[in-house]
């Protein structure tokens, strides 16, 4: 059984609207991520969450926007959607925030295409 | 910034030869190296993580060696086996440093092991 629930598995959405990736883990960690990949690029930090606080954020622009409505919940708002937002979201958790001995475990994925 | 550099593209092998994959990196400080591991349809997870004791960290019948002098952490195995097909991702988590709290991943290396 997957212990970290991403839905859905694939989105398309048209450019300008706004979509809402959901995540929820059933490890009992504490700390949450999202990462996203893109044609050609390394899978790329976006945010994390520990104890349901927002710790990092390497996203510049405003329209990505995590959501922690519970523990083991981190969805990823994202509104006035572009083609270049086009890629594979992961959400990813670990017991701790990641550090040197932390096992990040992922999730499998929303693949999102923006026409 | 810190930065993580590996093999690009497709590698191809015959089952039964030696596997390397080429992992080297970029950091002010002292970082942490892992290899994650992403088989098809499934989530990435973690398959290696070096040691802070110059231990060679092994699982699957693969290992890698931290070697700070040439900062690299190459991923090897004796023999391939078919079901080492995969993609596989090196990371490093640099803490104390510019990365703060969170993994940066390389391109991710694709193994094709034909029979």
């Amino acid at each position: 059984d997957p212990k970290i629930i991403q839905k859905p598995k694939y989105l398309v959405a048209v450019t300008g609207s706004e979509k809402i990736l959901i995540c929820e883990q059933y490890l009992g960690h504490n700390a949450m991520y999202w990462y996203r990949q893109s044609a050609k690029k390394p899978l790329e930090f976006m945010f994390s969450y520990s104890y349901q606080k927002l710790m990092d954020n390497q996203t510049a622009s405003s329209r990505f926007q995590p959501q922690s409505s519970k523990k083991n919940h981190l969805d990823l708002q994202i509104t006035a959607l572009k083609p270049d937002d086009s890629a594979t979201y992961f959400c990813a958790s670990s017991q701790e925030r990641t550090g040197p001995n932390e096992r990040l475990f992922f999730g499998h994925g929303t693949k999102l295409s923006v026409l | 910034g810190d930065s993580v550099t590996q093999t690009e593209g497709l590698v191809t092998l015959t089952e039964g030869l030696p596997v390397m994959l080429n992992c080297t990196y970029q950091s002010t400080y002292s970082p942490f190296l892992f290899w994650y591991v992403q088989h098809l349809n499934e989530a990435p997870k973690l398959l290696l993580k070096s040691f802070t004791d110059n231990k060679r960290p092994e699982h699957q019948g693969f290992h890698a060696t931290l070697h700070k002098s040439s900062s690299s952490f190459h991923l090897q195995k004796s023999s391939a086996q078919l079901s080492d097909s995969a993609l596989y991702y090196c990371a490093l988590s640099d803490c104390y440093g510019s990365s703060g709290n969170k993994l940066i991943f390389g391109i991710g290396t694709l193994l094709s092991v034909k029979p």
